[in-house]
């Protein structure tokens, strides 16, 4: 079966940092583009970063971009989001999404507060 | 960025009913369009891709259609399993945009 397990959401005060973790089963995440994507509390959806397969290749939100840093470990089969500088705007639950024609396998999500 | 522009934002309907979401692009994203259902504390759930594809196992009920830069979203017989919050995604060029959603609520 195909999931996507999130970690590493919680609390943290503004300035400071998380690193997000997302374990993959059922595929291996070094053959598919992985994305981050996050919703306000009852809000909606924003995408935020993207790795592609050669691990070079990322794009990011502008309201994230030299903040975080989307990576992964292959050996693992797991995504991770580095999350720096944080702000109180950047409070949402963050889910971990497989790519493929778009945004096919969605995790279950992980909160983080910035408060 | 492409703005992706959802109507309606909410909608009553009741069961048996045929509900129509419309998504349109601020510019051409040729086909590449999603439509995701969302329940209350839950992940989406993709259910069309490629603006018309329907994704493995959901229901024959749910069609997705495309226009031009205006794309829908039907679901032919609303289901008690159907009230939800219902998501367009264009995927043609970064950022990735999303709809604002569309809260399908029960009449």
């Amino acid at each position: 079966e195909v999931q996507l397990v999130e970690s590493g959401g919680g609390l943290v005060q503004p300035g400071g940092s998380l690193r997000l973790s997302c374990a993959a089963s059922g595929f291996t995440v070094s053959s598919y583009w992985m994305h981050w994507v996050r919703q306000d509390s009852g809000k909606g959806l924003v995408w935020v970063s993207r790795l592609d397969t050669d691990e070079r290749s990322t794009n990011y939100a502008d309201s994230v971009k030299g903040r975080f840093t989307i990576s992964r470990d292959n050996a693992k089969n797991t995504l991770y989001l580095q999350m720096n500088s944080l702000r109180a705007e950047d409070t949402a639950v963050y889910y971990c999404v497989r790519g493929y024609n778009g945004l096919d396998v969605w995790g279950q999500g992980t909160t983080v507060t910035v408060s | 960025d492409i703005q992706m522009t959802q109507s309606p934002s909410s909608l009553s309907a009741s069961v048996g009913d045929r509900v129509t979401i419309t998504c349109r692009a601020s510019q051409g994203i040729r086909n590449d369009l999603g439509w995701y259902q969302q329940k209350p504390g839950k992940a989406p759930r993709r259910l069309i891709y490629a603006a018309s594809s329907l994704q493995s196992g959901v229901p024959s009920r749910f069609t997705g259609s495309a226009s031009g830069t205006e794309f829908t979203l039907t679901i032919s017989s609303l289901q008690p399993e159907d009230f939800a919050t219902y998501y367009c995604l264009q995927h043609t060029s970064y950022p990735w945009t999303f709809g604002q959603g569309t809260k399908v609520e029960i009449k």
